[in-house]
């Protein structure tokens, strides 16, 4: 049973690039979570998403960010126009269609603006 | 704001010996806690929870105890080996009305624990 996978696990840009983060959850989970860790830090919450719907985006900075979970294919997480202050690690979680509390983590992608 | 706060940055004991790990949080609004272990460069690996209707769940080796009053939470490892050296995570999520989670869990800043052989 595969577990939730991201790609790609590293992931280097320059200012200004776009960065595009995935990630498929686990089998029969609809639930897509978003979370980042800044360097020693814990993990702060994004985005809340179900499939073709946004559930809560009260974590997401207001400016060049986006997330979308489509009908078919992984959840996306999009930044663009980059700055040094995005380098983290981007994880996703998911859980079952029945929602529930556990969230499932993926190994992250970490993210390095030059 | 952090609502859920691990004080204690890290943690050291020895192997066969219980290792206690801590974690307060400001929300009565959270119902639902859980602790998440962290390898360097994995994701999270869940690891027990509890339900604010409870004050103990035991699961092996690892047991959380829930004060409601104090809005605080400890892990108990025991006995401690040297392969739970890691990241420990509290997170806590909470529950509308009719019992569905919000979704999002906030998590407290991680203790590293170290246990030496």
């Amino acid at each position: 049973n595969a577990g939730v996978m991201q790609n790609p696990r590293h992931l280097v840009r320059r200012r200004g690039q776009e960065a595009r983060l995935r990630c498929s959850p686990m089998k029969g989970h609809s639930h897509v979570y978003w979370y980042r860790q800044l360097p020693e830090e814990g993990l702060k919450f994004m985005v809340y998403l179900q499939k073709e719907n946004i559930i809560d985006e009260s974590g997401m900075p207001k400016e060049r960010f986006s997330a979308e979970f489509p009908k078919e294919g992984p959840s996306i997480l999009r930044i663009q126009q980059v700055v040094r202050g995005d380098s983290a690690a981007y994880f996703c979680a998911s859980s079952p269609r029945n929602g529930g509390d556990i969230q499932y983590f993926g190994a992250g992608t970490r993210l390095s603006v030059l | 704001d952090q609502q859920v706060k691990q004080n204690s940055p890290s943690l050291s004991v020895q192997e066969g010996r219980i290792s206690i790990l801590n974690c307060d949080y400001t929300n009565s609004m959270f119902d639902y806690f859980l602790w998440y272990k962290k390898y360097p460069a994995e994701g999270p690996t869940f690891l027990i929870s509890i339900s604010s209707i409870k004050d103990k769940n035991e699961d092996g080796r690892f047991t959380v105890f829930l004060n409601k009053s104090a809005k605080h939470l400890s892990l108990h490892i025991v006995p401690s080996q040297p392969g739970d050296s890691a990241v420990y995570f509290c997170a806590a999520s909470a529950r509308n009305a009719g019992g569905t989670s919000y979704g999002k869990l906030t998590f407290g800043q991680g203790t590293i624990l170290t246990v030496h052989p």
